[in-house]
């Protein structure tokens, strides 16, 4: 069956530092993976999709990231933080046989002045 | 705007009383999901709905239950309300492309006094 672990339910980075949030999944077929971000009473809003492509997927706002098969993870990157960038951020992986995603747990980014 | 629309944003109750919860999915979706997201528990997914049929069930309390119409749209019905049932629901849809992906509404914020 299919899971998802995000390292981290807190990161905090300073303004125009790296951001990098893991996500690591587990999947018996190719994977479909996704990252969402939810900002602060809001809903969530695809920020990339990774669907067997390119294995660096880039999305909305400055993000990407880069697939790796090879230690089944899915870290998201931004290589300059914003304020605005500080938001919960969740990573999801399809589960093929019910259209289903399996979320992990969250991530939330806090961006220091 | 994903295109999926929920109704009411704000929903204030009393404890024991019974709730409805709306949505309408993006023009073509076939799928329609719940969540409750809470501070306490994070995003727990509900129920799935597929062209009318349930498809699969997460953590969803017996005292919930949802339906799909056949214009598509769901209601989630929530009855003999608690205290920790206090919490945003999403409803998300999918289904116009294969990987999956699903577009979340805003969200109704349900407040049970």
């Amino acid at each position: 069956a299919q899971s998802v672990t995000q390292l981290g339910s807190h990161v905090s980075v300073s303004e125009g530092a790296l951001v990098l949030l893991r996500c690591n999944y587990s999947s018996s077929v190719p994977p479909y993976l996704f990252w969402y971000v939810q900002y602060p009473n809001q809903g969530l809003q695809l920020l990339l999709k990774y669907t067997s492509a390119a294995t660096l997927v880039k999305g909305i706002n400055g993000f990407e990231a880069e697939f790796k098969k090879s230690e089944t993870s899915f870290h998201l990157t931004k290589p300059s933080a914003h304020m605005s960038d500080a938001a919960e951020y969740f990573c999801a992986v399809s589960d093929s046989s019910n259209f289903q995603l399996i979320w992990g747990a969250g991530t939330k980014l806090i961006i220091k002045p | 705007d994903s295109g999926v629309t929920q109704t009411p944003k704000h929903l204030i109750t009393a404890t024991g009383q019974r709730v409805t919860l709306r949505c309408s999915p993006r023009s073509g979706d076939l799928s329609v999901y719940w969540y409750q997201q809470s501070l306490d528990q994070g995003l727990q997914f509900l129920i799935q709905y597929y062209n009318g049929e349930e498809r699969a069930k997460g953590n969803i309390l017996e005292r919930f239950s949802a339906q799909q119409f056949p214009d598509l749209h769901s209601e989630l019905n929530l009855s003999s309300l608690e205290l920790g049932d206090s919490a945003l629901y999403f409803c998300a849809s999918s289904g116009r492309d294969s990987s999956y992906e699903q577009y979340f509404g805003p969200g109704t914020r349900l407040t049970v006094t």
